[in-house]
């Protein structure tokens, strides 16, 4: 079945230093990914999502490319702010489970200090 | 614009006592809809999905329950709570199909003493 990996579960880091959150997957068919932002006390959104055509996602400073060939959708930020503390969740999305809807990651807790 | 609404927005009640929860959907026709819980501190999980009125399917039940009577809403419920069942329930939407991204309403936090 599919699956999502988050091998990160918590990162923490100094404010304006890069940030890479993880991203793995398996899925029998060609996915769609997606990138949600929780913060605290407040709903998960949509942050990312990814391309058919090769485009490099952009929100809010943050990027994630999709590759194929290691199955990974790792999301990328140049330089990490207070206001990106939040639970970060990757998910996919295939033939298998459209109806079902989104497969979620386990998420990773991005805590960011001044 | 299509809108999303959660009631209550909070709720404290007794263990053994009965819990209803509600979702609407406004601007969507025959969206895909979803609850999912999340404990305090924890990771989303998701309970039930539904297709279309009338028809719901559960991922994992958790002793909860859940209905859509009506295109544009979802209801979640229980009997008797647990003291388990404490936690943020979120409710989503979704168009379906491939590349359809869900999108959460705000959220209903309880806690069961």
């Amino acid at each position: 079945g599919d699956s999502v990996t988050q091998t990160e579960g918590l990162v923490t880091l100094t404010e304006g230093l890069p940030v890479m959150l993880n991203c793995t997957y398996q899925s029998t068919y060609s996915p769609f990914l997606f990138w949600y932002v929780q913060h605290l006390n407040e709903a998960p959104k949509l942050l990312l999502k990814s391309f058919t055509d090769n485009k490099r996602p952009e929100h809010q400073g943050f990027h994630a490319t999709l590759h194929k060939s290691s199955s990974s959708f790792h999301l990328q930020k140049s330089s990490a702010q207070l206001s990106d503390s939040a639970l970060y969740y990757c998910a996919l999305s295939d033939q298998n489970n459209y109806a079902q809807g989104l497969t979620f990651g386990l998420g990773t807790r991005v805590s960011v200090f001044p | 614009a299509q809108t999303i609404h959660q009631w209550p927005v909070a709720e404290i009640k007794a263990v053994g006592s009965p819990l209803s929860l509600g979702c609407t959907i406004k601007g969507k026709s025959s969206p895909n809809l979803y609850w999912y819980w999340q404990a305090t501190g924890g990771t989303l999980q998701q309970l039930f999905y539904s297709i279309t009125v009338g028809q719901v399917e559960s991922v994992v039940q958790l002793n909860l329950s859940a209905s859509r009577p009506k295109d544009d809403q979802f209801i979640l419920s229980t009997e008797k709570l647990l003291l388990s069942h404490s936690g943020f329930y979120l409710c989503a939407w979704s168009l379906g199909g491939l590349f359809a991204e869900q999108f959460f309403g705000p959220g209903t936090r309880l806690t069961v003493l």
